[in-house]
C-alpha cells in the first residue's frame, strides 16, 4: 500500500515564476492538505481539499492555489514566487476533512526560488 | 487561537540517559495532540498522539508522552536515549472536528555517543 507521495522532489525557480507541485494520497483517502515548512520553522497549514474544493484555508495570499481531482490528487501552484517562498512543501492525506488525527503525510517537496 | 510552545531549540543528551523534550499548547477545548519527528531532507514521521482516554501514551520507536492538561504540557520522553534519536521533533495541536494542525517551532534533538 503507497503512502503518501509527492512530486517533484526537488526543483528550483525564478522569482516571479509559477510552479506546480502534486500529491497522491494514500489509498483509501479522500482529504489533501498542504502545509509549508520554511527552513528552522515548523510546518504552516496552507489549505485543505475535499471533493473537489477548498474547504479551509490558512493564513496565505492568493498566489498560493490549488485543485483537487476526481481520483483525489491534488495540486498546489504557486504564482509569482518570492525568495521567501523556498520552504519544504509537505501534502498530508486523510479520510475526511475533521480527521486530523489520522493524517499522513508525504515526504515533501523542496521549492528553492533564487 | 491555538498555539504550541516548544521553549527549546535544542536538546543535548548522552546515548543511554533519559531524555524529555518539552511541549506546552493552547486551545480553547479538548486537544488533539501530536509529535511528530523529521531527519534531514525528509518529510514528518508520525511518532505519538493524545486523542482521549489515558494521559500517558506510547508511540513507535520506544518513545512516550504526558498529557497534563492541569499544566497543558505533553512532554515527550524516552527512558534511555539513542544516537540514531537525533532528529527534529515537532509538537502539534489541533481540535476535534478540525482541518487543520499547529505546529510548533521544534526542537533539535542531539544525542552524543
Amino acid at each position: 500500500d503507497a503512502g503518501v507521495t509527492q512530486s517533484p522532489t526537488h526543483l528550483i525557480k525564478t522569482r516571479g515564476q509559477q510552479v506546480t507541485l502534486r500529491c497522491s494520497p494514500k489509498s483509501g483517502h479522500d482529504t489533501v492538505s498542504w502545509y509549508q515548512q520554511a527552513l528552522g520553522q515548523g510546518p504552516q497549514f496552507i489549505f485543505q481539499y475535499y471533493e473537489e474544493e477548498e474547504r479551509q484555508r490558512g493564513n496565505f495570499p492568493d498566489r498560493f492555489s490549488g485543485h483537487q481531482f476526481p481520483n483525489y490528487s491534488s495540486e498546489l501552484n504557486v504564482n509569482a514566487l518570492l525568495l521567501g517562498d523556498s520552504a519544504l512543501y509537505l501534502c498530508a492525506s486523510s479520510f475526511g476533512t475533521g480527521r486530523v488525527y489520522e493524517q499522513y503525510f508525504g515526504p515533501g517537496t523542496r521549492l528553492t526560488v533564487t | 487561537a491555538q498555539s504550541v510552545a516548544q521553549p527549546e531549540d535544542q536538546v543535548n543528551v548522552a546515548e543511554g540517559n533519559p531524555l524529555t523534550v518539552k511541549c506546552t499548547y493552547s486551545v480553547s477545548g479538548n486537544p488533539y495532540l501530536f509529535w511528530y519527528v523529521q531527519y534531514p531532507n525528509r518529510g514528518l514521521q508520525f511518532l505519538l498522539k493524545y486523542i482521549t482516554g489515558d494521559n500517558l501514551v506510547k508511540g513507535s520507536y520506544g518513545f512516550e508522552a504526558e498529557f497534563n492538561k492541569s499544566q497543558t504540557s505533553f512532554h515527550l520522553k524516552k527512558p534511555s536515549a539513542l544516537v540514531s534519536d537525533s532528529a527534529l521533533y515537532f509538537c502539534a495541536v489541533s481540535l476535534y472536528g478540525a482541518s487543520k494542525i499547529i505546529f510548533g517551532s521544534g526542537t533539535r534533538l542531539s544525542i552524543r555517543p
